[in-house]
């Protein structure tokens, strides 16, 4: 069975610096990755993607992520933070067996002025 | 319409009672999925319909939770006997998914659950 694991519950970065969320998966096939972005009542939205080729994606709001088949992660980034990028941030896994998408626990990134 | 609509946004019942909460898909989606999200925590998955039927169905919790999809559009997530620990958020995506899982999801703003 699939599973992410997301090991910080809370980031903290100030304005202006790069910010980093780490995501690490387990899957029995080919992993389909997924960011999404949760901002206070609101629904989910999606930020970015892996399915196949570049292992740099580059997503929504500045954001992108890395995979990494041997670390066996997704970790997402940006290069400058923004205060406005303070939400809750899931990152999600299928593998290419079914088409249900499971979650991590969620992070919390805090951007500080 | 142009994102996934859920209603209701805000369901308050009693301990025991019959629930419904209804999802609307962007049109054209094949695949629909219900998750719950408790406070603090990412969203559980409990159901996934492509077209009219169940494709998994592996994460409702138990025979108090039924979800239906009769005409593959509009879903209706069924709760029977509600009991405290129902309450949650209770979200709906849809997807352009025909298999394959490499489709992102688009989320409604979920329908709050709170049983007392």
């Amino acid at each position: 069975a699939q599973s992410v694991a997301q090991p910080e519950d809370q980031v903290n970065v100030a304005e202006g610096n790069p910010l980093t969320v780490k995501c690490t998966y387990s899957v029995s096939g080919n992993p389909y990755l997924f960011w999404y972005v949760q901002y206070p009542n609101r629904g989910l939205q999606f930020l970015l993607k892996y399915i196949t080729g570049d292992n740099l994606v580059k997503g929504s709001y500045g954001f992108e992520a890395e995979f990494n088949k041997s670390q066996t992660s997704f970790h997402l980034k940006k290069p400058s933070a923004l205060v406005s990028d303070s939400a809750l941030y899931f990152c999600a896994v299928r593998d290419g067996h079914t088409d249900k998408l499971i979650f991590g626990t969620g992070t919390r990134l805090q951007v500080f002025p | 319409g142009a994102g996934v609509s859920q209603t209701p946004s805000n369901k308050v019942t009693e301990k025991g009672k019959y629930v419904e909460l209804r999802c609307d898909p962007i049109s054209g989606h094949t695949a629909l999925y219900w998750y719950r999200q408790s406070l603090g925590q990412g969203p559980e998955f409990l159901i996934y319909f492509q077209g009219t039927g169940a494709a998994d169905d592996s994460g409702l919790p138990n025979d108090r939770f039924f979800a239906v999809r009769p005409e593959g559009s509009v879903s209706t997530l069924k709760i029977q006997r509600t009991e405290r620990g129902d309450s949650a958020v209770y979200l709906c995506a849809s997807s352009l998914n025909s298999g394959g899982g490499t489709g992102e999801l688009f989320f409604g703003e979920g329908s709050r659950l709170t049983v007392l």
